[in-house]
Parts: structure tokens; C-alpha cells; sequence
């Protein structure tokens, strides 16, 4: 069975400095693996995944991600953190096996201005 | 504009009491979702369906039903067996299960006990 671990429950950062928010994830053979974003009272909105090839991903927004395969980690970046961009962040790894989605718990990002 | 519709946005339940909850979809999507969010617990499967007819239990299935008559609808029926039904609940759609392919998500339904 495939599980995805965020290990930090929340990330606090100022306007301006990097931003990173990480996932390690489980899983037998080779993963599909999503980053998603959830603002308060609203649904999951799909930021960037990692399928093959070039480990680092581009997404919406200027958030990328790296996929390291050795660390079994996918984590999340943006150089430079906006206040808008304070939400809850949701990893979450495909299986190849049965093709469903595990998510992480969530890390709660605030970016203070 | 394409997406997907849930409603009621909140909904109350009386003990003992079957509520539904809709998702329509006008994504054209073969595979239909839907999760339970609790805080700090992420989503969790409860129900899928890849294709018109056909769905099967997802990993909290128990006190839940669905159906699939249409393409574009997937109603969630939480029944009086589910005790702990209070949580948020969303729907998503994508266009196939048996892909890659990212799930789009609806604003979800806030389900509360009277």
C-alpha cells in the first residue's frame, strides 16, 4: 500500500524568502505523484505533477517541485512566497498498480507580509 | 465554464436521518470521486466509479452509498449507519481512472450533525 508522509504540520515564511513544504512518499515501483492546494471552505486545486523525465517540475502560480528518488521525497518550492499564497498544501502519490490517489495530511503554509 | 458542481454547500442531519449530497460534473469525465476531509487527516477515499453504472468502495466505504446513472452526476447518500458523519466533503472527477491525469475538485459540502 502506497502512504504519503508531510512531515511538518505548518510553515511560516515572510513575503519575499523561499518557500518549501516537503513530502516523502511509499510506494511500489514508480509513482505518479501531485501537488494540490486547498484555500479555506474550497475544494483542491491542482498545482504541478511529476510523471517522468526532468526531476524538477514547473507549475502554477511559480511553485515547482523536486522529485528525488533515492530520498523517495517530492517537495514542493517557490522562490519567492506571496501572502496569497498562504493555504493548505496536500501531497499525494498514484500508485501504477490500482491508480488511486493517497494524500498527506496537509501542511498549513502562512506567509506573512 | 467547465467544472464541477456540489451542493448543498452545508447540510444538517438529524439522527437517524439519510442526507444526500449532489456533484455534477460538465468535464465530459469518465472517473467520478468522492473523500472525506477531517483536519489534520487529509482526504480519504470513500467511494469511485470509472464509468456510468459501475463504482466500488473505496477505503472508508461503510455507512456511505452512491450511485452512477449518468456520466455527469454521482450522488453520495450518507446514511443513519454512518455515526460520525460531521466532516467536509468533496467530489472529484478526472478523465480516467486508468491514467495520470489530475483530479478536478469541487468547492465541497459541509455535513453537520443537529
Amino acid at each position: 500500500a502506497q502512504s504519503v508522509a508531510q512531515p511538518e504540520d505548518q510553515v511560516n515564511v515572510a513575503e519575499g524568502n523561499p518557500l518549501t513544504v516537503k513530502c516523502t512518499y511509499s510506494v511500489s515501483g514508480n509513482p505518479y505523484l501531485f501537488w494540490y492546494v486547498q484555500y479555506p471552505n474550497r475544494g483542491l486545486q491542482f498545482l504541478l505533477k511529476y510523471i517522468t523525465g526532468d526531476n524538477l517540475v514547473k507549475g502554477s502560480y511559480g511553485f515547482e517541485a523536486e522529485f528525488n528518488k533515492s530520498q523517495t521525497s517530492f517537495h514542493l518550492k517557490k522562490p519567492s512566497a506571496l501572502v496569497s499564497d498562504s493555504a493548505l498544501y496536500f501531497c499525494a502519490v498514484e500508485s501504477r498498480d490500482d491508480y488511486k490517489l493517497s494524500f498527506g495530511a496537509g501542511t498549513t503554509v502562512t506567509v506573512r507580509a | 465554464d467547465g467544472g464541477i458542481t456540489q451542493s448543498p454547500k452545508y447540510l444538517f442531519r438529524k439522527e437517524g436521518q439519510n442526507v444526500t449530497l449532489s456533484c455534477e460534473q460538465n468535464l465530459n469525465h469518465d472517473a467520478m470521486y468522492w473523500y472525506r476531509q477531517d483536519p489534520g487527516q487529509g482526504l480519504r477515499l470513500i467511494y469511485y466509479s470509472q464509468i456510468v453504472n459501475d463504482f466500488q468502495k473505496g477505503d472508508i466505504a461503510e455507512g456511505y452509498s452512491v450511485s452512477r446513472e449518468k456520466k455527469e452526476s454521482f450522488p453520495l447518500t450518507v446514511t443513519s449507519a454512518q455515526k460520525n458523519p460531521t466532516a467536509f466533503y468533496l467530489c472529484a472527477s478526472s478523465m480516467s481512472d486508468y491514467s495520470n491525469q489530475p483530479q478536478h475538485f469541487g468547492d465541497g459540502t459541509r455535513l453537520s450533525i443537529l
